[in-house]
């Protein structure tokens, strides 16, 4: 089983849309998790941490279950200049480097 | 320059060549990160420096692949023997002091990428 399994997609969606990501994650004694977005052909860049109780950043709201070892992100009112890779990341205990799911690409149409 | 630097940008070499990737990152950060993203792939962890020793390699794919820094800076991706399956994205990454733990605020800054084409 990977460490960090999410859905490859692609999704495509109106503007305007909720789009939900989702993300499984294998290494239960894992501490930390973000978000991060790649554009193509470009770098990773984090869009957001996920808190234990849940947080949310302007249009997107990103939760964690340990339990389930389940994380989200919901993002609303999709626009075009969403179109992107949406990768889950996380890292394991004692600082290890982050660990990159595979991402689930999302296209957003007009 | 205020970002990570990597060059190449692409490289193209022939099966069985040896390369090398150099990785410049921000001024002051002490870690440093080499990551493979495949095509349709996430970025697969390859090897991390604190300082001028390499913290952990564990993702280093066989002994074709060494990385060194010597100075605590820039750093190099060594490929020997090169083959058609190393052909990748080769993403380098750096941090203030490599604590990467949500509850630190620390980031990661990637650089662009070398693009490498092993024909």
């Amino acid at each position: 089983r990977k460490e960090v399994e999410q859905d490859p997609g692609p999704f495509n969606v109106p503007e305007g849309a909720t789009v939900a990501f989702n993300c499984t994650y294998s290494n239960s004694a894992s501490q930390s998790f973000f978000w991060y977005r790649q554009d193509c052909r470009k770098e990773p860049k984090l869009l957001m941490s996920v808190y234990s109780s849940g947080n949310e950043d302007g249009r997107f709201t990103a939760q964690l279950n340990r339990a389930s070892q389940y994380i989200s992100l919901l993002m609303r009112d999709s626009k075009l200049s969403d179109s992107a890779t949406y990768l889950c990341v996380v890292i394991g205990a004692g600082n290890r480097p982050l660990v990159f799911g595979k991402g689930t690409r999302l296209s957003v149409i007009a | 320059g205020a970002g990570v630097s990597q060059t190449p940008s692409n490289k193209v070499t022939e099966k069985g060549k040896y390369v090398e990737l150099r990785c410049d990152p921000i001024s002051g950060h002490t870690a440093l990160y080499w990551y493979r993203q495949s095509l349709g792939q996430g970025p697969e962890f390859l090897i991390y420096f604190q300082g001028t020793g390499a913290a952990d390699d564990s993702g280093l794919p066989n002994d074709r692949f060494f990385a060194v820094r010597p100075e605590g800076s820039v750093s190099t991706l060594k490929i020997q023997r090169t083959e058609r399956g190393d052909s990748a994205v080769y993403l380098c990454a750096s941090s203030p002091h490599g604590q990467l733990e949500r509850t630190t605020n620390e980031k990661l800054f990637f650089g662009s990428g070398t693009q490498l084409s092993v024909l």
